[in-house]
């Protein structure tokens, strides 16, 4: 069972760079989240999807972009990365309806802007 | 909104004591509640989960937490600890609904002691 699946696992950018972070989920589950992971900080949630085209603001989505072309992917754009934006990522997915309640995370990916 | 408190940023025992992890929520909604563990450079696995019904829940590892609406509290416990379980612990709320996005607390790390 591949889960939720994120690339790269990690990754160092220099400041005003850009990269994509990807995400794919093979559970064929309707909400796809990104967040974003510091130390003492919790997670903070970055962006949302409740659907194939349908993406919405989290509590942080400075600095960043999505998209959500198909069910399976939902990746993470940083444009013109700061060092703010060193942390580590998750993307996790969830299905639809009253059994669904639980969410599944990647595995992560530590990014590092220099 | 949502919110949640761990009040214990630090936790440390020695083995086959007993813990506590406590969380603290805020809602105007109902919400189903969570915890979820993190062990070094991996992501999320969900430990325990309420949703309705026995305010007691158990989880995975023997772990087990109890749900008290009165003062709003979901606190994890384990009678008897492992050098295993050290690990990052995340308690979480969501609003009741498919629409709601989990919240979660800063996280308490709990280090188990020969």
């Amino acid at each position: 069972n591949a889960g939720v699946t994120q690339t790269p696992k990690f990754r160092i950018l220099k400041i005003g760079q850009s990269m994509t972070l990807q995400c794919t989920q093979d559970m064929n589950h309707n909400y796809m989240y990104w967040y974003r992971q510091d130390p003492g900080m919790g997670l903070k949630l970055i962006y949302y999807s409740v659907g194939a085209g349908i993406t919405d603001k989290g509590e942080v989505p400075n600095g960043y972009n999505v998209s959500r072309s198909t069910t399976e992917d939902f990746p993470l754009r940083l444009e013109l990365a700061a060092p703010s934006q060193t942390s580590v990522y998750f993307c996790a997915s969830r299905g639809q309806g009253p059994t669904n309640t639980e969410a599944f995370f990647g595995q992560g990916t530590r990014l590092t802007v220099v | 909104a949502q919110s949640v408190t761990q009040l214990d940023s630090q936790v440390p025992v020695f083995e086959e004591a007993p813990v506590e992890l406590r969380c603290n929520y805020s809602s105007s909604v109902s919400v189903y509640l969570f915890w979820y563990v993190q062990y070094p450079n991996q992501g999320l696995q969900l430990l325990l989960k309420y949703l309705s019904g026995s305010t007691l829940v158990k989880g995975i590892n023997g772990f087990e937490a109890e749900f008290n609406k009165s003062q709003t509290s979901f606190h994890l416990r384990k009678p008897s600890v492992h050098i295993s379980d050290t690990a990052e612990y995340f308690c979480a709320v969501r609003a009741r609904g498919s629409q709601g996005n989990l919240i979660f607390g800063k996280g308490t790390k709990l280090s188990v002691k020969p």
